[in-house]
């Protein structure tokens, strides 16, 4: 199985600044077509997860575009422009390159 | 804009079979390329996938349940089901069906208690 390690657990951030999640994985996530099936889901409180990024960079129908990821092979980051009240939840990385499908432990953003 | 709704009982006795239904509305559960999937997620703690099945029915599950576990759709009535058997205290967890990952219905607490 893929291990997703993510870090920080949490991450106290003032309003306006800037956070950001590293996801690291225990091998390359590049798929044999040669796509990199990474992706970035929030959790709010009481919520269910929403799809944020798929494919390491590409913003879901509706994602502000202070959220943009990045990242290649084994090291991905989730970056947050400017944090907004909103923006308070669980965020957790995930993999579909390969089964079993895996997620990271996720980080918890809130407001300082 | 595709929705998804979990449905089935909230309360499972333990070494019983938890069965969960997901309704698919606004789109058809045999015309996307992409797989359907339930992922778990106990209380206060991670996300787990449990399984998942292809719009061709090909199914894939993860193997710490694999032993226990059935995925299957019904495109007649838009629908995925999931059957989880012999469960435990231990398999207590809000119940998710996904079109993964994009879109994912509201989830289900199942807690098995007798």
């Amino acid at each position: 199985d893929i291990v997703m390690t993510q870090t920080p657990l949490s991450s106290p951030v003032t309003l306006g600044q800037p956070a950001s999640i590293s996801c690291r994985s225990s091998q390359s996530l590049v798929h044999s077509d040669g796509n990199t099936y990474l992706s970035w889901l929030q959790q709010r409180p009481g919520q269910p997860p929403r799809l944020l990024i798929y494919k390491i960079s590409n913003r879901f129908s509706g994602v502000p575009d202070r959220f943009s990821g990045s990242g290649a092979g084994t090291d991905f980051t989730l970056k947050i422009s400017r944090v907004e009240a909103e923006d308070v939840g669980v965020y957790y990385c995930m993999q579909a390159t390969q089964f079993p499908l895996t997620f990271g432990g996720g980080t918890k953003v809130e407001i300082k | 804009q595709l929705q998804l709704q979990e449905s089935g009982p909230g309360l499972v006795k333990p070494s019983e079979t938890l069965s969960l239904t997901c309704t698919v509305s606004g789109g058809s559960i045999s015309s996307s390329s992409y797989y359907w999937g339930w992922i778990r997620q106990p209380p206060g703690k991670g996300l787990e996938w449990i399984g998942s099945i292809y719009y061709s029915g090909s199914t894939y599950y993860n193997p710490s349940l694999k032993s226990r576990v059935t995925i299957s759709v019904d495109t007649s009535k838009n629908q995925f089901s999931l059957k989880l058997s012999s469960v435990t205290a231990a398999d207590t967890a809000v119940y998710y069906c996904a079109l993964l990952a994009d879109y994912w219905g509201q989830g289900t607490l199942v807690t098995v208690s007798s």
